[in-house]
């Protein structure tokens, strides 16, 4: 089954403590981004890749980091959460300029 | 400032009539328009687009229709369904920066179809 897979479901953590959330497709997809959903304010994207060793920022990058060593692999990494990344965060994944992306299944995250 | 706009934040319709979720955008280099559907505790699906070359789109029940000098879209379900109850975000792409079209999205629209 074509999809994309982000781990974990659910996180709740500590400020400061590094995390990472893991996004993985099957599809061979060249682009993926990530994504945060606040309530009133959508869908923000965080980071994009078009390629292996590709990235680049979106609109709402201040503290993450992401990679892409891999075409299937696109892991967030917040090196020191705080609590304004409390957030449900999705990963996706597109074949083609067009945006219609493929979504994980989100990622309650809280920071306590 | 937001260049995808959703000006309801819900919607509240009758099994069987129709539904119409609207969605303005401010930037006319915008050249492709989708439409996501989601539930809840899922991640968005893809649910229509549209180019900037046509006006109007249709997939079964769902249609979108393209105002570009309005720069106005809307999606019509009809007729509307129980299972459509959902959030729907209306996104826009096209932006020309480089070779990659950042994919712009609204706030969303809830909409309830109530039986």
């Amino acid at each position: 089954e074509a999809q994309v897979t982000q781990n974990p479901r659910y996180l709740i953590t500590v400020t400061g403590k590094k995390l990472t959330v893991t996004c993985s497709q099957n599809m061979n997809h060249e682009y993926m981004s990530w994504y945060r959903q606040d309530p009133g304010l959508g869908l923000r994207q965080i980071y994009y890749s078009m390629n292996v060793e590709v990235t680049d920022k979106g609109d709402v990058p201040e503290g993450y980091k992401v990679s892409r060593k891999e075409k299937r692999n696109f892991p967030l990494i917040l090196e020191s959460p705080s609590p304004n990344q409390t957030s449900l965060y999705f990963c996706a994944s597109s074949l083609k300029r067009t945006g219609s992306y493929t979504f994980g299944s989100g990622t309650r995250l809280t920071v306590v | 400032d937001q260049q995808v706009k959703q000006n309801s934040p819900s919607l509240s319709v009758q099994e069987g009539r129709i539904s119409i979720l609207n969605c303005d955008y401010t930037n006319s280099m915008f050249d492709y328009f989708l439409w996501y559907k989601k539930y809840p505790a899922e991640g968005p699906t893809f649910l229509i687009s549209i180019s900037s070359i046509k006006d109007k789109n249709e997939d079964g029940r769902f249609t979108v229709f393209l105002n570009k000098s309005a720069k106005h879209l809307s999606l019509h379900i009809v007729p509307s369904q129980p299972g459509d109850s959902a959030v729907y975000f209306c996104a826009a792409s096209g932006q020309m920066k480089t070779s990659y079209d950042k994919v712009i999205f609204g706030p969303g629209t809830s909409l309830s179809v109530i039986p």
